[in-house]
C-alpha cells in the first residue's frame, strides 16, 4: 500500500534562516506531487506541485521554492525565512484522476 | 481560475441535529469534486468524491453530498450528526484533465454533546 513520510512534524526557525521540509512517498510510482499551506480561515492554498522528476509548477509567487530531485521526492524550501512563512505545510500526492491523499503535515514557526 | 466557495466558516450543532454544508465552485466545464474531512490534531482524509454517474454520492461515517450541476454546488449532508464529527472541513474542486485540486477555505464543524 501507498504511504506518504513528511517531516518534521514541528520546526521553529529564526527569520533570515534557511527552510528544507522533506516528504517522501512509497508504493507508487510518478505520483503528482503537491505542497499546500494551510492557515486557520484560509483553507489550503496550493503553493508547488509537480507530475514528474524535475518538474515544478509555482502557483503562487513568494519566499518558497519546490524541487523533485527524485521520482516520490518533495523538497519544499526557502534561502531565508520570513516572519508571513509561518504556517502549516502539507505534502500529498495523487495519481491520475485519484483522490489526494495527504502526510501529516509540517507545524512552522517563524520567529 | 476555479474557486471555491465554502459558506459558513464555523457551524455548532447539537448532536442528532441535521447538517449541510454548503460549497460552490465557479468552473463551468467538468469537474471532480471531493470533500475532505481533518479531525482534530489529524490528517486531511476523503470523505467522499464524485467523477460521474449517480449526482448523489454516499461516503464514510454516514456522509452524503449532492452534485446539482446547475447550481455549481456540491453540499455535504449528514441525518444525525455525533459529538465524533467535530472536525473541519474541507469542499475541493479539481476541473477534468488538470492535477490540481482547489480547496475552500473550509468549515469548522463542533458538535455539542
Amino acid at each position: 500500500s501507498q504511504t506518504i513520510h513528511q517531516w518534521p512534524a514541528t520546526l521553529v526557525q529564526p527569520v533570515g534562516s534557511p527552510l528544507s521540509l522533506e516528504c517522501t512517498v512509497e508504493g507508487t510510482s510518478n505520483p503528482n506531487l503537491y505542497w499546500y499551506r494551510q492557515a486557520a480561515g484560509r483553507g489550503l492554498q496550493l503553493l508547488f506541485y509537480s507530475v514528474g522528476i524535475g518538474q515544478i509548477s509555482s502557483e503562487v509567487p513568494q519566499n518558497l521554492s519546490a524541487s523533485r530531485p527524485q521520482d516520490r521526492q518533495f523538497i519544499l524550501s526557502s534561502k531565508k525565512l520570513l516572519l508571513s512563512d509561518s504556517g502549516f505545510y502539507l505534502c500529498a500526492w495523487s495519481q491520475g484522476n485519484s483522490p489526494l491523499h495527504f502526510g501529516n503535515g509540517t507545524r512552522l514557526t517563524v520567529t | 481560475a476555479q474557486s471555491v466557495s465554502q459558506h459558513n466558516h464555523h457551524v455548532i450543532l447539537s448532536e442528532a441535529a441535521s447538517l449541510e454544508l454548503g460549497c460552490n465552485y465557479s468552473y463551468g466545464g467538468t469537474v471532480n469534486l471531493f470533500w475532505y474531512v481533518q479531525y482534530p490534531g489529524q490528517h486531511l482524509q476523503l470523505l467522499l468524491k464524485y467523477f460521474s454517474g449517480d449526482p448523489l454520492v454516499k461516503g464514510i461515517k454516514g456522509f452524503e453530498a449532492e452534485f446539482i450541476k446547475s447550481k455549481f454546488s456540491f453540499n455535504l449532508r449528514k441525518p444525525s450528526v455525533q459529538w465524533s464529527d467535530t472536525a473541519e472541513y474541507f469542499c475541493a474542486v479539481k476541473d477534468s484533465g488538470y492535477s490540481t485540486l482547489t480547496f475552500g477555505k473550509g468549515t469548522m464543524l463542533l458538535v455539542s454533546p
